[in-house]
């Protein structure tokens, strides 16, 4: 049992370049979420999706996309990244909207 | 709007005492409270959690305090030992809007022999 998978670990990239953060857990949970942590800072919500085939933004959205594949996957994606995305970015399933949230290793992402 | 905070973002302590940290939050409005260990370069560790009709939850070395009246809950460790060093977040669900996480900025523990 992997729990909350997350890829790529680390990523460098461009200013105006995009990428897409992939997310994967196998516990069979209905509700996944991206974070980003920023030094010194708690846990952002981003993005959510409550169950499959829906996504909601959450309180820093901009500057991302999100696709709840299917039950299991839930990908970030920068569409043009910006210095200021220069964050971490953990990936969390729940079995539930508003119960224990299980988190995975993270994403460090550096935009220069 | 929803609020939750840390006291102190660093508690240094001696290995074999016992850890107290502490979280306050804005909200009355609040269903339920998680703390978390966050290790260097590693994602967020469930530790315990506890429901707003509770005041106390115990689980192994550690015991969650929740007094609603002040608004404000506490993690304590007993016996805290090297392997306890670590960022701890507290997070609050808020009822009303959505189902949402608020996580505090982190108290680092450091435990020294």
């Amino acid at each position: 049992n992997a729990g909350v998978t997350q890829t790529p670990k680390f990523q460098v990239l461009k200013t105006g370049q995009s990428m897409t953060l992939q997310c994967a857990q196998d516990m069979n949970h209905n509700s996944m979420y991206w974070y980003r942590q920023d030094p010194g800072m708690g846990l952002r919500l981003i993005y959510y999706s409550a169950s499959e085939g829906t996504t909601d933004k959450g309180e820093v959205p901009n500057g991302y996309n999100v696709s709840r594949l299917n039950k299991r996957e839930f990908s970030l994606r920068l569409e043009s990244a910006a210095p200021s995305q220069t964050s971490v970015y953990f990936c969390a399933s729940s079995e539930a909207i508003g119960g224990r949230q299980y988190f995975g290793p993270g994403t460090r992402l550096t935009v220069l | 709007g929803e609020n939750v905070g840390l006291h102190l973002p660093t508690l240094s302590v001696q290995e074999g005492d016992n850890s107290i940290i502490n979280c306050a939050y804005s909200n009355s409005a609040s269903d339920y409270f998680i703390w978390y260990k966050q290790e260097s370069g590693k994602g967020p560790q469930f530790i315990i959690d506890i429901r707003s009709n509770m005041d106390k939850r115990q689980g192994q070395r550690v015991t969650v305090l929740l007094n609603k009246t002040v608004k404000h809950l506490s993690l304590q460790i007993a016996a805290t030992q090297p392997g306890d060093s670590a960022v701890y977040f507290c997070a609050g669900m808020f009822s009303g809007g959505y189902n949402k996480l608020i996580f505090g900025a982190g108290t680092r523990l450091a435990v020294h022999p």
